[in-house]
């Protein structure tokens, strides 16, 4: 099955820096690449995804990338806000898996 | 839409106690999926629903039992609880295993 790891599991950046996440996964055949935030308390909920035939996508101030023969893919947050401090989660997925496989998490903590 | 609603939001239950965690979803999504998180460990998939009547094992299915008699609803049955099931647990929905997951609110469950 498919293993996804995700690094760093915490993370503390000033404010207006940017901050990277990565994940690396395991199934070459994996096709769709979303990441999830999850404020606390709160439900995960989408904030960008990406499919294996583009190499970056951006939306604001949130890109992603993606490297396949690297088999690893990196959200990118620019100028960071303190409403950005959450926990973020990767995921992948092929056609036919039927079910996303997470990483375990990245806490983002951005300081004032 | 109240998109995925889950209830209830908490229970305490004590070892060996039985009990059905509801979701319910008016998306027409034909993906339905249960989860569970605990710190540092991430969203571990239970079970999953690609459509009614069609049901199938996760990564951590032991001690837990689900049912697909509508498009709508996706209850999870704890058979017997134990301490170890102590945790957050999400449902989510989305029209297919490539497509945005909506997740519900949560149920925070614990097990003493």
């Amino acid at each position: 099955g498919e293993n996804v790891e995700q690094h760093p599991s915490t993370l503390s950046v000033q404010e207006g820096d940017s901050a990277v996440i990565k994940c690396t996964y395991s199934d070459s055949a994996s096709n769709y690449f979303p990441w999830y935030k999850q404020e606390l308390g709160k439900r995960p909920q989408l904030i960008i995804d990406i499919r294996s035939n583009v190499g970056e996508k951006k939306d604001q101030r949130i890109a992603v990338t993606l490297n396949k023969t690297a088999k690893h893919f990196s959200l990118h947050i620019t100028e960071t806000q303190p409403e950005d401090s959450a926990v973020y989660f990767c995921a992948a997925s092929r056609t036919g898996r039927r079910a996303l496989t997470f990483g375990s998490g990245t806490r983002l903590q951005v300081q004032p | 839409n109240a998109g995925v609603t889950q209830t209830p939001k908490f229970q305490v239950l004590k070892t060996g106690q039985s009990m059905t965690l509801q979701c319910a979803q008016d998306m027409n999504h034909e993906y339905m999926s249960w989860y569970r998180q605990d710190p540092g460990m991430g969203l571990r998939l239970i079970h999953y629903s690609v459509g009614a009547g069609i049901t199938d094992q996760g990564e951590v299915p032991n001690g837990y039992n689900v049912s697909r008699s509508t498009t709508e609803d996706f209850p999870l049955r704890l058979l017997s609880a134990a301490p170890s099931q102590t945790s957050v647990y999400f449902c989510a929905s989305s029209p297919n295993e490539l497509e945005t997951q909506y997740f519900g609110p949560g149920t925070r469950l614990l097990v003493l």
